[in-house]
């Protein structure tokens, strides 16, 4: 069973802000949510996290609903380097220390 | 550039050989993971060591054995090999061993069995 949901392709254009949604409705109390991204066959690279409250950082924003079923993250002024696969997954502390990623996200930051 | 090392970037062998996949982790990493990425399967977790130690396993067959050594690098051993096999072979590091710490991926080792 997937753990995420997340929308198979989007386009964004360069410049402009890239909102990337993840469902992920089951969720337990004690899990973060994890960005990573994927540039074509390199090493998949860490974005940002969160629990809770919505996370800022050089890279990204995440939002994560009060509910905590579903997140987005935002890249404010996305550019050519930005086209990846963006993976959204749940890690928890408490002994599920491996990545897993589902699908992902495939973005294209067009010109 | 992540700080993560892997040896060699590309390996190409043939059925029933035997191959060493090479991690050097980040400066004051303890942790190592591997992972296999296939394009039918995604990232699929193998295994993880925590200074010199097993500390998970996750989808990892039998045919394919790791170790972490006093120095903290990591050798993914694959042996037997089949043609699905081939893939891309990830190494990751952290700090620790919680779920929490962020991974510090490899470039990869891409294996192809012929």
């Amino acid at each position: 069973d997937a753990k995420t949901t997340q929308p198979p392709s989007m386009d964004c254009a360069e410049g402009r802000a890239a909102n990337l949604p993840c469902n992920h409705s089951t969720i337990s109390g004690n899990e973060y949510v994890y960005w990573y991204r994927q540039i074509h066959s390199q090493g998949p690279q860490y974005i940002i996290h969160g629990l809770k409250n919505n996370e800022t950082n050089e890279m990204a924003s995440l939002i994560i609903t009060e509910d905590r079923k579903s997140s987005t993250l935002i890249l404010p002024h996305a550019t050519l380097r930005d086209t990846a696969v963006y993976y959204c997954t749940t890690i928890s502390g408490a002994g599920s220390y491996q990545l897993t990623f589902g699908k992902g996200t495939k973005l294209s930051v067009i010109p | 550039d992540s700080g993560v090392t892997q040896t060699p970037k590309h390996l190409i062998t043939a059925t029933g050989q035997r191959v060493t996949l090479r991690c050097s982790p980040r400066s004051g990493d303890l942790s190592v993971y591997w992972y296999q990425q296939s394009l039918d399967q995604g990232l699929q977790f193998l295994i993880q060591y925590y200074n010199g130690e097993e500390r998970a396993k996750g989808n990892i067959l039998e045919r394919f054995s790791a170790q972490q050594f006093p120095d903290l690098h990591s050798e993914l051993n694959l042996s037997s090999l089949e043609l699905g096999d081939s893939a891309l072979y990830f190494c990751a590091s952290s700090v620790g061993s919680g779920g929490y710490n962020e991974q510090f991926f490899g470039p990869g080792t891409r294996l192809t069995v012929l």
